[in-house]
């Protein structure tokens, strides 16, 4: 059960160019999360998934796309990158229990981004 | 909407010595309150929550938290340090609209030394 796995760890781009972070969970939980983690700011919800085929913004959408592809993956897309943009990437999951604010998100290890 | 407010963004201890990392928050309704720690190059983990169960929480390796409504306080304690604790802590809530989103605290790094 290897929890909730992101790839690349890290990855360095050049300012315009695109790239896909990819995030999968194998707990079979409904919800799914992107995270950017930003010096003295915090966690910041970008993007999530509260079930398959649902998406919804979170407090720093611009610049991103998300696709939830199945229940297992959920895919965060840069199209044009820019250096604002470099960050620490967090993908989390959790799963819906019979009350809705007990749920806990479970995190993967991060992807690091370094737009140049 | 909630918020959090974690007071000092690094906090620094002896091995041994009790630890105290500060958060208060803002909320309408009851608050749903979690402490997670960040190991260095890491993801996030769980310490523990509050669902409104109890008032005293007790979480994983030691650490425990009480929910005081009369100070909006939800203060991370442990009564003696290890240097394994050193990590980042990171108090949040759960907002109340609707897909479970959580807003968390700016973080306090806990140094811990000999």
């Amino acid at each position: 059960n290897a929890g909730v796995t992101q790839t690349p760890k890290f990855q360095v781009l050049k300012t315009g160019q695109s790239m896909t972070l990819q995030c999968a969970q194998d707990m079979n939980h409904n919800s799914m999360y992107w995270y950017r983690q930003d010096p003295g700011m915090g966690l910041r919800l970008i993007y999530y998934s509260a079930s398959e085929g649902t998406t919804d913004k979170g407090e720093v959408p611009n610049g991103y796309n998300v696709s939830r592809l199945n229940k297992r993956e959920f895919s965060l897309r840069l199209e044009s990158a820019a250096p604002s943009q470099t960050s620490v990437y967090f993908c989390a999951s959790s799963d819906r229990q019979f009350r809705v604010m007990r749920e806990t998100q479970y995190f993967g290890p991060g992807t690091r981004l370094l737009v140049l | 909407a909630q918020s959090v407010t974690q007071l000092g963004s690094h906090v620094s201890v002896s091995e041994g010595a009790l630890v105290l990392l500060r958060c208060n928050y803002s909320s309408s309704v009851p608050p749903y309150l979690f402490w997670y720690v960040q190991y260095p190059n890491q993801g996030l983990q769980l310490l523990l929550k509050y669902t409104s169960a109890a008032t005293l929480v007790k979480g994983i390796n030691g650490f425990e938290a009480e929910f005081k409504k009369s100070e909006t306080s939800f203060h991370l304690t442990k009564p003696s340090a290890h240097m394994s604790d050193a990590a980042e802590y990171f108090c949040a809530v759960r907002n109340t609209g609707g897909g479970n989103k959580l807003t968390f605290g700016t973080g306090t790094q806990l140094k811990v030394e000999l």
